[in-house]
């Protein structure tokens, strides 16, 4: 069974406009991962938060996780039509388990 | 390029035929992970090494899967009698462990399997 998922399962915007996307989980974690898809494509890693973190950045991303929650977003500011991918975040199967499980997916399309 | 790789990039077979995909990931990585997925969907993790050692595997790696990891640089992922329902993005990634239990994980192009 898929531990996260993610919302919307679809979003499309403007170029320049920001896109926040939401990642929900199950269990216990001691970090949580975003990654890219480009159609047909691999996985690109974008960021790796810790629990002990509540916020990272790394250029136009900005990654926030909330333990007593169990949900973390994904910001992209001022996007780009590049940015055009699929985005999924991932957890260990256990707290800090080499295995992820990933959502479904959020499919983001940045129009020009 | 430094990255992982895969090949072959694309696999068409005929059902029961075998197929066999290779995976190189980054040098100094001593994990290697294999994981399907199929459209619209996320990757779901089918089994990963530490070195030659492979340390575990999922339910959905049925008898007709291996894999092998002979001397801990490449590895290959074998299906046997192939079905279509094997018909799926099957990815490959690395990664570095060295105690820490963050475990950032590369990802390869993948292999995309068609069986007609």
């Amino acid at each position: 069974s898929q531990q996260g998922e993610e919302d919307p399962q679809a979003l499309s915007i403007q170029e320049g406009e920001n896109a926040t996307m939401n990642c929900s989980y199950k269990t216990s974690i001691n970090n949580l991962q975003w990654y890219r898809q480009n159609s047909g494509r691999g996985l690109v890693h974008l960021i790796l938060i810790r629990s002990n973190e509540r916020e990272k950045h790394s250029g136009r991303l900005r990654v926030t996780l909330d333990t007593s929650k169990k949900s973390s977003s994904l910001l992209i500011t001022a996007s780009r039509a590049a940015d055009t991918a699929s985005y999924f975040c991932a957890t260990p199967f256990y707290i800090s388990g080499s295995r992820l499980t990933f959502g479904e997916g959020t499919q983001l399309t940045v129009n020009p | 390029d430094t990255g992982v790789s895969q090949n072959p990039r694309h696999k068409i077979t005929k059902r029961g035929q075998n197929v066999t995909f290779r995976c190189d990931p980054i040098s100094e990585h001593n994990r290697l992970y294999w994981y399907r997925q199929t459209l619209g969907q996320g990757p779901e993790f089918l089994t990963y090494f530490q070195n030659e050692a492979q340390l575990e595997k999922s339910r959905l790696l049925s008898d007709r899967f291996s894999a092998e990891r002979p001397k801990g640089s490449f590895s290959t992922l074998e299906i046997q009698r192939t079905e279509q329902g094997d018909s799926a993005m099957y990815l490959c990634a690395s990664s570095k462990f060295s105690g820490s239990s963050y475990n950032e994980q590369f990802f390869g192009p993948g292999t995309r399997l068609t069986v007609l």
